[in-house]
């Protein structure tokens, strides 16, 4: 079947502009996350959304940083008034149960800020 | 200090050889152990997961020493397709993993 997907694969914007990043998680996956992975960086986690569950947030670098889940499938990241540090491989994981051991990731999204 | 240090690497080595990484965790909490694999610019994949009593899986070992909050992982007869990024996972109950930043092995011929 259908594995994560993630789009845009790639996003050039300027600083101070900000940007959405999608994922669609494999369908039926309860559970969704955010990572980021700066060059040369292991992978920085962002937020976790568990079915119903109020998300773990607990990742998120500043309030520039918001993400959503409609309808418990696809996400959406959101990053506002982007900053040159904010450049980075966005990654999203999906996995069938909440806490479950194995996570599933996506191609990523790759964010420059000019 | 990073919750789950990896010596960067480069590991350089030959077709055929054994090649051992380590990774240490400071979190104690932690549950579920892992080995991921990356490969350049490419999403990181499961390779294996780490239990206490040590787990093989081919040509690949994995070991874990919770005393010493100690992982590590074993390649034997490396092959040029074993080159990649080898990225050291925790994780504590229903929480996200926690990854090393990886070690790089480059397997040449």
């Amino acid at each position: 079947g259908a594995g994560v997907s993630q789009s845009p694969s790639n996003k050039v914007t300027e600083k101070g502009k900000d940007v959405e990043l999608r994922c669609d998680p494999i369908s039926g996956h309860t559970a969704l996350y955010w990572y980021r992975q700066s060059l040369g960086q292991g992978l920085e986690f962002l937020i976790y959304f568990q079915g119903n569950s109020a998300p773990d947030k607990s990742g998120l670098p500043s309030d520039r940083f918001s993400a959503e889940r409609t309808g418990g499938s696809v996400s959406t990241l959101t990053i506002q008034r982007t900053q040159q540090e904010d450049s980075a491989v966005y990654l999203c994981a999906s996995s069938q149960l909440a806490g479950a051991d194995t996570q599933y990731f996506g191609p990523g999204t790759r964010l420059t800020v000019l | 200090r990073k919750e789950v240090e990896q010596d960067p690497g480069p590991f350089n080595v030959p077709e055929g050889a054994t090649v051992a990484f380590n990774c240490t965790y400071s979190n104690s909490a932690s549950q579920s152990f892992f080995w991921y694999r990356q490969d350049c610019r490419k999403e990181p994949k499961l390779l294996m997961s780490v239990y206490s009593s040590g787990n093989e899986d081919g040509r690949f070992t994995a070991q874990l020493n919770r005393a010493s909050q100690y992982i590590s992982l074993l390649i034997r007869d490396s092959k040029l397709s074993d080159s990649a990024t080898y990225l050291c996972v925790v994780k504590e109950g229903r929480r996200a993993l926690t990854f090393g930043s990886g070690t790089r092995l480059q397997v040449q011929p």
